[in-house]
C-alpha cells in the first residue's frame, strides 16, 4: 500500500466550475501538507502549504486537512483553462524534515 | 520569492558521454536541495538529498556512481549523469528547501529533459 494515494484521473470539468481533488494517506506522523501544480513539461509549482486540520485559502484556492481521516482535499473555485495541469498533493513528517511523499498526480483539464 | 533555475532545460547526447545539470536557487540560500526524476505520465521519484559541503544521501537503487551529486555552496547543486544510456533519457528536476520565510518547503526548478541517443 502506497503512503500517499491520489486518484490520477483524469478529471474534465468545464470552465467555472468547482474542483475538488483529493489525497489520502496511511501514516499519521505526515503533519504538513502541501499542493503543487505542474504544467507539461515544467517543473512543480507550490500552491498551498498548510499544517493543521481545518482549511486554509488563497485566492481560488482552499486547502482542507482532516488528520483524523488522514485526508486531505484541494478545491479550486471558478475554474479557468489556465488551471489546467497535473495536481500533486505533497506531504512530510515534521518541520525540517527533508523528505517529501507525493501523491500520484491529478490530471485535471478545464473546458473553456 | 524562493525561484529556483536548472541549466540547461533540454540536453540531447550521445550514449557514453556525460551531462552535467546545474540546479541554483536564486533568491535564498539553500542548504539542501534535492534532485528528482519523472518519467511521462508519473510523478517524481527522489534520486538524492544534496547537503551544502558534504556528501549526497541517495536513495536505495540509485547509482550514486552514475549519478554523480556536487553541492559546493548555498546556491548550486549539481548532478552529473556519467556514461549516459538511452534508459537514463528522462526528466529531472531539482528542489531546494527553504527554511527562511513563512514556511520550510521545497521548491522547484523548471526541469531538464535528458535525451540520450
Amino acid at each position: 500500500q502506497k503512503e500517499v494515494e491520489q486518484d490520477p484521473g483524469p478529471l474534465s470539468v468545464p470552465e467555472g466550475a468547482i474542483v475538488s481533488l483529493n489525497c489520502t494517506y496511511s501514516n499519521s506522523a505526515f503533519q504538513y501538507f502541501m499542493w503543487y501544480r505542474q504544467y507539461s513539461r515544467k517543473g512543480p509549482e507550490l500552491l498551498m502549504y498548510t499544517y493543521s486540520s481545518g482549511n486554509k485559502e488563497d485566492g481560488r484556492f482552499t486547502a482542507q486537512v482532516d488528520k483524523s481521516s488522514k485526508y486531505i482535499s484541494l478545491f479550486i473555485r471558478d475554474s479557468q483553462p489556465s488551471d489546467s495541469a497535473t495536481y500533486l498533493c505533497a506531504m512530510t513528517r515534521g518541520k525540517g524534515a527533508q523528505k517529501l511523499v507525493f501523491g500520484q498526480g491529478t490530471r485535471l483539464t478545464i473546458n473553456p | 520569492g524562493a525561484v529556483v533555475s536548472q541549466h540547461p532545460s533540454w540536453v540531447i547526447c550521445k550514449s557514453g558521454t556525460s551531462v552535467k545539470i546545474e540546479c541554483r536557487s536564486l533568491d535564498f540560500q539553500a542548504t539542501t536541495m534535492f534532485w528528482y526524476r519523472q518519467f511521462p505520465k508519473q510523478s517524481l521519484m527522489l534520486m538524492a538529498t544534496s547537503n551544502e559541503g558534504s556528501k549526497a544521501t541517495y536513495e536505495q537503487g540509485v547509482e550514486k556512481d552514475k549519478f554523480l551529486i556536487n553541492h559546493a555552496s548555498l546556491t548550486l547543486s549539481t548532478l552529473t549523469v556519467t556514461s549516459a544510456h538511452p534508459e537514463d533519457s528522462s526528466f529531472y528536476i531539482c528542489s531546494a528547501r527553504d527554511t527562511g520565510g513563512r514556511t520550510d518547503t521545497q521548491y522547484f526548478g523548471p526541469g531538464t529533459r535528458l535525451t540520450v541517443l
